[in-house]
């Protein structure tokens, strides 16, 4: 199948602080990756649309200003957290869109879990 | 918008004993069902998928099943192993196939396998 990276696993920065996650799809190219927020023991919540070349697509409710995106290649898309608060650690996961026709299919990565002290 | 229902939210099976999670959905436009396995601590993991073209879809031990006119699909796991234990969740997709849909995700599934 295919294999989507995320860099890094875990992160812990203290608040006011900047963090940046990578998203990597590793064996296909992606125009579309999506970013998602994971709260403990619960489903995965959509937080915005990366597209290739183009500014990502906000879900409602998610500050675009907070939660910077640059989609700046085929194969690597970028979550900053900026001004980090300690709301926002959680499970922060992406997944890439492998296009084929009709058939396309979203792969995820393994997720970086951040904390904020 | 798209709602996705899951049931059960938990459920706990015997080695080797099947396992059915079931979902419904509420858009009947909906054209794509992926049904992925989280473990604890990693991201989801997709392990089967049905589109609307197809009532069923096997894989080895696991298999999926769509009711269109019902708008329900369902996760069969067969003769379950303790590593079967995990969350699953199922996801329902509009526009799939040239247009960019995005998942709805139902609110998972905690399967226990005793072994």
């Amino acid at each position: 199948g295919a294999v989507v990276s995320q860099h890094p696993s875990r992160v812990i920065c203290k608040s006011g602080t900047s963090v940046k996650i990578e998203c990597r799809s590793l064996d296909f190219q992606a125009t579309t990756m999506f970013w998602y927020r994971q709260f403990p023991k619960k489903s995965l919540m959509l937080m915005a649309t990366s597209n290739e070349g183009s500014k990502a697509t906000y879900e409602q409710g998610v500050e675009k200003d907070k939660f910077l995106i640059n989609h700046a290649s085929l194969t690597l898309s970028t979550l900053t957290v900026t001004s980090a608060h300690p709301e926002d650690s959680s499970f922060y996961i992406c997944s890439a869109l492998r296009e084929r026709g009709l058939t396309d299919t979203q792969y995820f990565g393994p997720g970086t879990r951040l904390t904020v002290l | 918008g798209e709602n996705v229902e899951q049931h059960p939210s938990t459920l706990s099976v015997q080695e080797g004993d099947s396992a059915v999670i079931k979902c419904t959905y509420s858009d009947s436009a909906s054209n794509y069902f992926p049904w992925y396995k989280q473990e604890l601590g990693k991201g989801p993991q997709l392990i089967i998928d049905i589109r609307s073209n197809v009532g069923e879809k096997k894989d080895q031990r696991i298999a999926v099943t769509l009711n269109k006119t019902a708008k329900h699909f369902s996760l069969h796991i067969t003769e379950t192993q303790p590593e079967d234990s995990a969350v699953y969740f199922c996801a329902a997709s509009l526009n799939y196939g040239g247009s960019q849909g995005n998942l709805i995700f139902g609110k998972g599934t905690k399967l226990s396998v005793k072994p």
